[in-house]
């Protein structure tokens, strides 16, 4: 299994840009988490989806960022439009039934600077 | 504070000794579970220990829960420089499905 997949690995780009970020879940996964990471603020859970819903949107920083899951096998999240405060590293995680009592299993992140 | 809370916040240690990195807590818990990051990566996920347990092994590690005193405790033995890298604690709290992380112990084993 390839694990998650995320893409890009890193994305610069200037503010006021729309910046989207893009993760394949394990197959098979029902569950998938959007983290941020950042150095003040650790990690911090942006959004839930539960067989493609999205369960809990409440970590979400404001209307600029929006998430998306129009399949099993993949989400975005968008940033619109982008902001220096937005530069962080994003995580995208599945498990495979979102209960917490189950692995969640990281991709490697998406390193976004916003100049 | 509904997060775990990771102490020391930074460890160094020579290459064979053991490291110990404990995790606090407020909150009522379902289980707890800590995770390794190395340099740019993303999080692996390493041990789950479970309310009513007190203690679980996987390889040389060594995972300790108190929920009495609201503690955790992992334990890495032999340590090896492989093992450099930032350990967090996430909990679950009882009837969430959101893990919680900590900021993490970052620990350094020097060959």
């Amino acid at each position: 299994d390839a694990g998650v997949i995320q893409s890009p690995r890193h994305e610069v780009t200037e503010m006021g840009q729309e910046v989207t970020l893009r993760c394949k879940p394990i197959s098979g996964h029902n569950s998938l988490f959007w983290y941020r990471q950042t150095m003040m603020r650790g990690l911090e859970l942006l959004i839930y989806f539960n067989n493609n819903v999205p369960i809990d949107d409440s970590g979400m920083p404001e209307d600029r960022f929006s998430a998306k899951m129009p399949n099993a096998s993949f989400s975005t999240l968008k940033i619109q439009p982008s902001e220096p405060r937005d530069s962080a590293v994003y995580f995208c995680a599945s498990s495979s039934s979102g209960q917490g009592t189950d692995t969640q299993y990281f991709g490697p992140g998406t390193r976004l600077t916003v100049l | 504070s509904q997060q775990g809370e990771e102490d020391p916040q930074a460890l160094s240690i020579q290459e064979g000794e053991n490291a110990t990195m404990n995790c606090s807590y407020k909150t009522s818990i379902n289980n707890l579970q800590w995770y390794r990051q190395n340099s740019g990566r993303g999080l692996v996920h390493l041990i789950l220990i479970r309310s009513n347990e007190r203690e679980k092994h996987s390889g040389r590690l060594r995972v300790t829960l108190d929920t009495s005193k609201k503690s955790s405790s992992l334990l890495i033995t032999a340590s090896r420089a492989a093992d450099t890298a930032s350990y967090f604690c996430a909990l679950l709290k009882a009837g969430s499905y959101q893990l919680t992380f900590g900021k993490g112990t970052k620990l350094s084993v020097i060959p």
